[in-house]
């Protein structure tokens, strides 16, 4: 149980695109989804909090108008990269835990470039 | 806000020994502690964690230990196998349903 699905696992778009990142809860409710962005040989750095039904809180340093989350049930959290970059090329991670009470549970990430 | 360092970055041995990984945190708050194996390509996959309330866990030939008073835990992995090598993290947690701050990461190697 409490499998947590990305999609998609893999994107490649032309820089000024936007593109969207879905986060499941597959046998689970979430009413807190976690999204993460993971360089190359770094570790994994919270980008936001994505509550059901109310507004994301996001990390000192991102940018809310460029990363754009949506939590409308509580199932699915949706990351949006508006106008990418290719400074945005990154793994992006969600993980969410059963009724907000940890352990948290990871998807397999999001792998995005920007050309 | 929390802080957590993880020593070493890198760790080789050889297949049958032991690894040890030590992480610190700073805040006194933090009461859960996991560990996550990552392979190249995926997501981390929690392979065993520990709340303050608790010394030492143990999982076949994983183990966690947690010093509260000096504010650090350990993982140790016995029999290594070549199948453990990969990128081991540590994080904390200061209150339950909160984000996880990861330490930057441990490749472990094990060779045959």
């Amino acid at each position: 149980g409490a499998v947590v699905s990305q999609h998609p696992s893999w994107v490649i778009c032309k820089s000024g695109t936007s593109v969207k990142i879905e986060c499941r809860s597959l046998d689970f409710q979430a009413t807190t989804m976690f999204w993460y962005r993971q360089f190359p040989k770094q570790s994994l750095m919270l980008m936001a909090t994505s509550n059901e039904g109310s507004k994301a809180t996001y990390e000192q340093g991102v940018e809310k108008d460029k990363f754009l989350i949506n939590h409308a049930s509580l199932t699915l959290s949706t990351l949006t990269v508006t106008s990418a970059h290719p400074e945005d090329s990154s793994f992006y991670i969600c993980s969410a835990s059963v009724q907000g009470v940890q352990p948290q549970h990871f998807g397999d990430g999001t792998r995005l470039s920007i050309l | 806000g929390e802080n957590v360092e993880q020593h070493p970055s890198t760790l080789s041995v050889q297949e049958g020994d032991s690894a040890v990984i030590k992480c610190t945190y700073s805040d006194s708050a933090s009461n859960y502690f996991p560990w996550y194996k990552q392979e190249l390509g995926k997501g981390p996959q929690l392979i065993i964690d520990i709340r303050s309330n608790v010394g030492e866990k143990k999982d076949q030939r994983i183990a966690v230990t947690l010093n509260k008073t000096a504010k650090h835990f350990s993982l140790h992995i016995t029999e290594t196998q070549p199948e453990d090598s990969a990128v081991y993290f540590c994080a904390a947690s200061s209150q339950a349903g909160t984000a996880l701050i990861f330490g930057k990461g441990t490749t472990l190697s094990v060779s045959s």
